[in-house]
């Protein structure tokens, strides 16, 4: 079955660093997210992409988030100067469609980061 | 902001019974609601979803539930097996307008399906 890959699985970096997470989603899906979940707290909503643009993202995805598909495959999640909050597990998820509602977002395993 | 709610932070049943999960939503505009599975150090799994024009959806042993008047939603496993034994989140999505393309997550039920 399909699946989303995410690499590294556990990135470990200095505070004020910049960290970039790699996401392979499912080969024809269309839109792409990023997720991440503080320890103990709730999955969290950052950014969708679709058609090489921000489609909707939140509050918590400033000005120190960016996206970016760089090819045809990967999908890049950066962090300009990590702060000790963006510790969490980051989710990347693609879903099939939009347009078609009712389509699942399927989700990689997730890369931990840990800032120092 | 708790817009999907999961008030049960962990359920035990025993293998064979019928473990129900429950979930409540706040926000109108939340018309397609999904159910996911997740182990440890593994992402959330999708499980089975339900679009507002329905009421009940079937996939082999699970059963979601949505009732609109009271915006709760259940997921019914039957038989629970122990495999069965993870973490369950709720999330919900409107399908149009603002926040139509994010996915809000409850907190999530940590199920353990005693053999």
């Amino acid at each position: 079955e399909p699946e989303v890959t995410q690499t590294p699985s556990h990135q470990v970096t200095q505070m004020g660093q910049e960290v970039i997470l790699r996401c392979v989603p499912i080969s024809n899906h269309l839109y792409f997210y990023w997720y991440r979940q503080i320890l103990g707290q709730k999955v969290e909503f950052l950014v969708s992409f679709y058609n090489n643009e921000i489609s909707e993202k939140s509050e918590i995805f400033d000005d120190q988030f960016s996206v970016e598909r760089p090819d045809g495959s990967n999908f890049t999640l950066k962090i300009r100067s990590t702060k000790l909050e963006d510790s969490a597990m980051y989710f990347c998820a693609s879903s099939e469609s939009f347009s078609l509602w009712n389509q699942p977002q399927h989700f990689g395993d997730g890369t931990r980061l840990s800032i120092l | 902001d708790q817009q999907v709610k999961q008030n049960s932070p962990s359920l035990s049943v025993q293998e064979g019974r019928i473990s129900i999960l429950n979930c409540d939503y706040t926000n109108s505009m939340f018309d397609y609601f999904l159910w996911y599975k997740k182990y440890p150090a593994e992402g959330p799994t999708f499980l089975i979803s339900i679009s507002s024009i329905k009421d009940k959806n079937e996939d082999g042993r699970f059963t979601v539930f949505l009732n609109k008047s009271a915006k709760h939603l259940s997921l019914h496993i039957v038989p629970s097996q122990p495999g069965d034994s993870a973490v369950y989140f709720c999330a919900a999505k409107a399908s149009s307008g603002a926040g139509s393309y994010q996915l809000t997550f409850g907190k999530g039920t940590k199920l353990s399906v005693i053999p």
